[in-house]
């Protein structure tokens, strides 16, 4: 069975800084990787996808990801954070098998600060 | 504007009292889903419909039900509410092309039961 593990629940940074936020899953499988972010009040946007093909993956608002099949790794950066990223970032894993479901990760939640 | 849209955004009710949250998309999606989102568990899934007429159950159907009469609505049933149903729920579409797609997310729905 595939799950989706995202290893901070929280993650404080100031403004201006790097960040970097984890996911891991795990498959026997082919995926499908996701990341979506939610502000205040608002529901799940898309921030990027990877399909297939280049494992760097660039998505909007400046945020970038990486495949990584050997660690089963996904995890979401961006090189200078705003004010403005403060939201809660779901990771997602959808499988090549049979069935379409979608796992979300528990979700973290990015405070960015002055 | 391509849109999900729920209805509700929030709602208080008591034990007991039948209620239903609406949700209606504009983008001739075939795939519709509900998901709940609780603090530290993501977002779950309680039902999805891969087209009119068909429906299935997530990960935690157990107090709901659905119907898909027609593809742009998948209304989200609760015959009877218990405090243990108390989430943010969100409706989410996308298109049925494999498991290739993102998800459209509503704005959410805030059930509290007293």
């Amino acid at each position: 069975a595939q799950s989706v593990t995202q290893l901070d629940s929280q993650v404080p940074v100031f403004e201006e800084a790097p960040v970097e936020l984890r996911c891991n899953y795990s498959s026997s499988v082919s995926v499908y990787l996701f990341w979506y972010v939610q502000y205040p009040n608002q529901g799940l946007q898309l921030l990027l996808k990877y399909l297939s093909g280049s494992t760097l993956v660039k998505g909007i608002n400046g945020f970038e990801a990486e495949f990584n099949k050997s660690q089963t790794s996904f995890h979401l950066r961006k090189p200078s954070v705003h004010i403005s990223d403060t939201a809660e970032y779901f990771c997602a894993v959808t499988s090549n098998t049979g069935g379409f479901k979608t796992i979300f990760g528990a979700g973290t939640r990015l405070f960015v600060k002055a | 504007e391509a849109q999900v849209t729920q209805n509700p955004r929030y709602l208080i009710t008591v034990t007991g009292k039948k209620l239903t949250v609406t949700c209606s998309q504009n983008m001739n999606h075939e795939y519709m889903s509900w998901y709940r989102q609780d603090p530290g568990l993501g977002l779950r899934q309680i039902y999805y419909s891969m087209n009119v007429e068909v429906t299935d159950k997530g990960d935690v159907p157990e107090g709901y039900k659905v119907s898909r009469k027609e593809k742009r609505n998948f209304p989200l049933i609760l015959e009877s509410p218990s405090p243990n149903q108390t989430s943010l729920y969100f409706c989410a579409s996308s298109l049925f092309t494999g498991r290739r797609t993102e998800a459209f997310f509503g704005q959410g729905t805030r059930l509290t039961v007293v």
